[in-house]
């Protein structure tokens, strides 16, 4: 069973500072995912990585995929109160069907 | 608006009520899931409709029965539910394997 576990599963910070979340497993994944849902919604995508050391930029936010395609951090610069929310990242496997969430960070940012 | 609808948004259900969840997607999309997402736990997958055709049932109790008529709709069907089935459920659609777009859930509370 390929597992993802999400750390921190919480982080309350004050708006303009930057926070770093993660998201590891001991498995290898061939494309990770990155959704963030916000109170009584469903998870809306942000990003794929699919290549090992791949970074990708998205305004203020900045994902890496791991060099082995085993964990993938997210790096949010000077947070927003928009930013709030949580954040799953997604594994997908070639040889499976469907995609490994992990628990999720539950980010609050204060104004 | 993500292009997967789910209605209704919020359902209570006594434990020998018979309800149905709905969900439809505009995006012509050939993948439909559902998922069970649980305070503290990882998104969990409950059924997958590739084409129309079930492909996954992870183990979830014969009280969820899922009917996918056309690759645009889908629905859950619930029966003799039981308090701790009480969850946000979530539709999702994809492209083959591809990301997943998530329709805004259905909170349900079984009492």
């Amino acid at each position: 069973t390929q597992l993802l576990e999400q750390s921190p599963q919480f982080l309350s910070i004050q708006e303009g500072e930057n926070l770093t979340v993660y998201c590891n497993s001991s498995s290898v994944f061939s494309s990770l995912q990155w959704y963030r849902q916000e109170p009584g919604e469903g998870p809306v995508l942000l990003v794929t990585v699919v290549t090992g050391g791949e970074v990708k930029k998205l305004k203020r936010l900045t994902f890496q995929f791991g060099d082995a395609r085993k964990d993938s951090s997210l790096h949010i610069t000077a947070a927003q109160p928009g930013d709030t929310g949580l954040y799953l990242c997604a594994g997908g496997s070639g040889s499976a069907r469907q995609l490994t969430f992990g628990s999720g960070t539950q980010l609050t940012v204060l104004p | 608006e993500t292009g997967v609808t789910q209605t209704p948004r919020h359902l209570v259900m006594g434990m020998t009520n018979k309800k149905s969840l709905k969900c439809e997607q505009h995006l012509g999309h050939n993948a439909m899931y559902w998922y069970k997402q649980s305070a503290k736990k990882p998104l969990e997958l409950m059924f997958v409709y590739n084409f129309k055709e079930q492909t996954e049932n992870n183990s979830v109790p014969s009280r969820f029965s899922p009917e996918c008529p056309n690759s645009s709709h889908l629905f859950l069907h619930l029966h003799t539910l039981q308090p701790e089935d009480s969850a946000l459920y979530l539709c999702a659609s994809s492209l083959g394997q591809g990301a997943r777009s998530f329709g805004s859930g259905t909170r349900l509370t079984v009492v």
